[in-house]
């Protein structure tokens, strides 16, 4: 099994639909992200937490919002899907510290359109 | 603010060499690279730390100079799986610490 899974994998919806995308991990780790992929702009920050009762605001929060349920677990909400929010969705996690090997672990992503 | 990565591309021929730089308008703590094949998820390459080390990988290392709030990515005797997206990630300190800003990312292209 994958360390970081994401699901669903892909999803249409349509404009106004309310959407959940959840992602969960076993690696132990404490800090949880989620990040919205676009072509040409690379990855940006929406949403991170740093443990169950620690969640602040990305770069790119507006429009929606997410609910870390336990440590493994931490899910995006579209409140009211817009096309503007079709994109490539990715988790990532990470443990605390700097060591050499400590970086994020992504999930395969979820890939939602918006029509 | 992202930090600036150039080139945008590049495409190499296997065995020959290539640097990608990272350029940040703010302070660093860390820098991360990334390699993202298409269709797949970013991974992890490495991580460095304020104090100017360089860090190897394979044939892949890369320097970090907090002073002028840059790093390269040296890819060097390229090899046809070193093709894909590689994207810096930057770490500043205070409330910036603990999250990445990646940059815009650059297509690598290696052919026989």
């Amino acid at each position: 099994d994958a360390d970081v899974t994401q699901t669903p994998r892909n999803r249409i919806t349509k404009t106004g639909k309310r959407i959940m995308l959840e992602c969960s991990q076993t690696k132990g780790h404490d800090r949880m992200y989620w990040y919205r992929q676009d072509p040409g702009l690379g990855l940006r920050l929406i949403y991170y937490s740093f443990d169950v009762k620690d969640i602040n605001k990305g770069e790119i929060s507006d429009g929606y919002s997410v609910s870390r349920q336990a440590q493994a677990k931490f899910s995006l909400s579209l409140e009211s899907a817009i096309p503007n929010q079709t994109a490539l969705y990715f988790c990532a996690t990470k443990g605390r510290g700097s060591s050499a090997n400590d970086g994020y672990t992504f999930g395969s992503g979820t890939r939602l359109t918006v029509v | 603010q992202q930090p600036v990565q150039s080139p945008q591309a590049v495409i190499l021929r296997e065995g020959e060499d290539a640097v990608i730089n990272c350029s940040s308008s703010k302070a660093l703590y860390s820098v991360h690279w990334y390699r993202q094949k298409h269709g797949e998820a970013p991974v992890f390459l490495m991580i460095l730390l304020k104090g100017g080390e360089q860090k190897g990988h394979e044939k892949i290392s890369a320097s970090f100079n907090e002073k002028k709030q840059q790093s390269s990515l040296y890819l060097t005797a390229s090899q046809l799986s070193y093709s894909g997206t590689y994207f810096c990630g930057t770490e500043g300190g205070g409330t910036s610490y603990g999250k990445l800003t990646f940059g815009q990312g650059t297509i690598l292209t290696v052919h026989p």
